[in-house]
């Protein structure tokens, strides 16, 4: 099946520094890519959609200003997480489409990564 | 009251037993149906998935849909200690297009050997 790759699968940083999160599609293009954010038993909150070539749309509640998404070509994306803070640890995953793909309903995730914030 | 609901768990049974993981909805605009398995510290993968009403057979699981009562269901037939995991019930709308998924909150699953 289909790869997406996510890194660093683990990341621990200071309060106020930013922290950046690539997702790669590795053997498919991916027009779409989504971000999500996932607390200890809690659902998969999705964040914000990105679009190659196009400013990412964020769900409401979401700061674009502190969660800053590229979607550079059709196999990167990048979320940065800016000024962090002890709130923002928390799991996050992106997703990707095959642009190719028959069905929509179908996202391939990548591993996820653990930001901790101290 | 939220668009999907679904009980976290953790559901507990031991090998061999058939599981059953249930969604309930509120949305009758959503018309795809899937089921994701997400592994600890692992992403979710696609497990199967479904648009209509009535139930879909893939080896040792089934996934049934119940529109009139906007209530989805995955079976787990002679269940191993390999399924255990979170399973995740997602729904999108028709044309759902570049939106999202929305998803359940997952139930933890344990196969006791």
């Amino acid at each position: 099946g289909a790869v997406v790759s996510q890194h660093p699968s683990r990341v621990i940083c200071k309060s106020g520094t930013s922290v950046k999160i690539e997702c790669r599609s590795l053997d498919f293009q991916a027009t779409t890519m989504f971000w999500y954010r996932q607390f200890p038993k809690q659902s998969l909150m999705l964040m914000a959609t990105s679009n190659e070539g196009s400013k990412a749309t964020y769900e409401q509640g979401v700061e674009k200003d502190k969660f800053l998404i590229n979607h550079a070509s059709l196999t990167l994306s990048t979320l940065t997480v800016t000024s962090a803070h002890p709130e923002d640890s928390s799991f996050y995953i992106c997703s990707a489409r095959d642009r190719t793909g028959s069905f929509t309903g179908e996202l391939f995730f990548g591993e996820g990564s653990r930001l901790t914030v101290l | 009251q939220k668009e999907v609901e679904q009980d976290p768990g953790p559901l507990s049974v031991p090998e061999g037993a058939i599981v059953s993981l249930n969604c309930t909805y509120s949305n009758s605009a959503f018309q795809y149906f899937m089921w994701y398995r997400q592994y600890s510290r692992k992403g979710p993968e696609l497990l199967m998935y479904t648009y209509s009403s009535g139930n879909k057979e893939d080896g040792r699981f089934t996934a049934q849909v119940d529109k009139s009562s906007k209530y989805i269901s995955l079976f787990i037939r002679d269940s191993q200690p390999s399924d255990s995991a979170t399973y995740l019930c997602a729904m999108i709308y028709s044309g759902g297009g570049a939106d999202g998924l929305t998803f359940g909150k997952g139930t933890h699953l344990i196969i006791q050997p």
